[in-house]
């Protein structure tokens, strides 16, 4: 299996901050990379896919880059409507694998 | 707009069977890979099975033995079956669209979500 490992676990911010996520592939996966937010007691719902393309409706604060086994989620100016916890996920081959989540918390 | 609803029982007793089925709603289900994912208390994500409409499948090796997956077209639905269940099996199962940039698959359609209970 592809190990996908996020950090921080949990990151505390206020709102404007700029807030960067990492995931890290413990081997190459190209592009094949997605991001997902998710609140208490929701599903999660799909922010980036193919590493940095923004999924339609998802405000443009959102961004994604990276490639082979490093990766970045950017909130450019954190709002509060962000606060949740983070997913990276690598589909680059069977099985799909998710990182622990990374909780964005109030500072 | 596409939704996914999906339902099954709550609480199981260890070494029943852990039954849920998925309702698509607003789309077909060509095009597609049609998913099953856990989300269990102190750990992350994890998925479980995909079938499409031709009914291929692919399950998590960890969990191979003991699940399967199923499509009805007829009625727009997928379903999972999960046998025997443990306590480890315990979590809030989703039920998700995939769309294949590649060969493989992100997630973006989600059901709502099932808290599935194993206990006695």
């Amino acid at each position: 299996d592809i190990q996908m490992t996020q950090s921080p676990s949990t990151l505390s911010a206020s709102v404007g901050d700029r807030v960067t996520i990492t995931c890290r592939a413990s081997q190459s996966i190209g592009t094949w990379l997605a991001w997902y937010q998710q609140k208490p007691g929701k599903a999660p719902d799909l922010l980036i896919y193919q590493a940095s393309r923004l999924e339609t409706g998802v405000p443009s604060r959102f961004s994604g880059s990276g490639s082979e086994t490093e990766f970045t989620l950017t909130i450019s100016s954190l709002q509060p409507d962000d606060f949740a916890t983070y997913y990276c996920q690598q589909y680059n081959n069977y099985i799909y694998t998710f990182g622990q989540g990374t909780k964005v918390e109030t500072k | 707009q596409i939704q996914l609803q999906q339902w099954g029982a709550g609480l199981l007793g260890p070494s029943e069977t852990l039954s849920l089925t998925c309702a698509v709603y607003g789309g077909s289900l060509t095009d597609y890979s049609w998913n099953w994912l856990r989300l269990a208390p102190g750990r992350g994500l994890d998925w479980i099975a995909e079938i499409d409409h031709k009914r291929r499948n692919h399950y998590n090796p960890s969990l191979k033995t003991r699940v399967s997956i199923s499509l009805d077209t007829s009625k727009n639905q997928f379903s999972l079956n999960l046998y025997p269940v443990t306590a480890a099996d315990t979590a809030v199962y989703y039920c998700a669209r995939g769309r294949h940039g590649s060969e493989f698959a992100y997630f973006d359609y989600w059901g709502q979500g099932v808290l599935v209970t194993v206990s006695s």
